[in-house]
């Protein structure tokens, strides 16, 4: 089984900053590696797919990129909205998409 | 408007049953694949059951195999998830979700919750 590692597993940032979340597979996986932000009590919304790509109606300060093994989510600059947890997830070996632990991200 | 909304969950006791069941509208259901996933209390997400779109092709969680069975109904635009066996362990939100392009997990119910306990 592909094993997907997240770090940090939460971080406290403020409004404004840039913020960057990686995740790493435990093989390669090429770019199908998507991220989904959840908030409290919320089923998870997608956000980016195969790597790098946005999701429609996303806004545009949230950017995926990695390949193989190594993937970074980057969030450009924070809005109050943002504070969420975000989880990674593998489709390599789809359907059996195995997810990250999450990375919590709190305000500061 | 594109949603699915889950149902069917509630509390039973260890080895009790329960079928959820998931509701979509605003879009083709017969064309789309689908999952159940869950979240337990304070943890992250695990992969349940997936179903093709036609119903021929069906997997399971290593957890699940065995005791949970996946369906659909292409007419009532619906998906079910019968639940054998109950364990503690399966305590969880179950959430409802399709495959869009790109074998993307692209739109999610709000979920149910099932509770296992005596």
């Amino acid at each position: 089984d592909i094993q997907m590692t997240q770090s940090p597993s939460s971080l406290s940032a403020s409004v404004g900053d840039r913020v960057t979340i990686t995740c790493r597979a435990s093989q390669s996986i090429s770019s199908y590696l998507n991220w989904y932000q959840q908030k409290p009590g919320k089923a998870p919304k997608l956000l980016i797919y195969a790597a790098s790509s946005l999701q429609s109606g996303v806004p545009s300060r949230f950017s995926g990129s990695g390949s193989g093994t190594d993937f970074t989510l980057t969030i450009s600059s924070l809005q109050p909205e943002d504070f969420a947890t975000y989880y990674c997830q593998q489709s390599y070996t789809h359907p059996r998409g195995t997810f990250g632990q999450g990375t919590k991200l709190e305000i500061k | 408007e594109v949603q699915l909304v889950e149902s069917g969950g509630g509390l039973v006791q260890p080895g009790g049953s329960l079928r959820l069941s998931c509701a979509a509208s605003g879009f083709t259901f017969s064309s789309y694949e689908m999952n159940w996933v869950r979240q337990a209390p304070g943890k992250g997400l695990e992969w349940v059951s997936y179903i093709s779109s036609s119903g021929s092709t069906i997997y399971y969680a290593d957890s699940v195999k065995g005791r949970f069975t996946i369906s659909r109904d292409n007419a009532k635009n619906s998906l079910y998830l019968q639940m054998n066996s109950l364990r503690a362990e399966d305590t969880a939100v179950y959430y409802c979700a399709r495959v869009g392009t790109q074998q993307v997990w692209d739109v999610w119910g709000k979920g149910t919750t099932v509770t296992v306990s005596s």
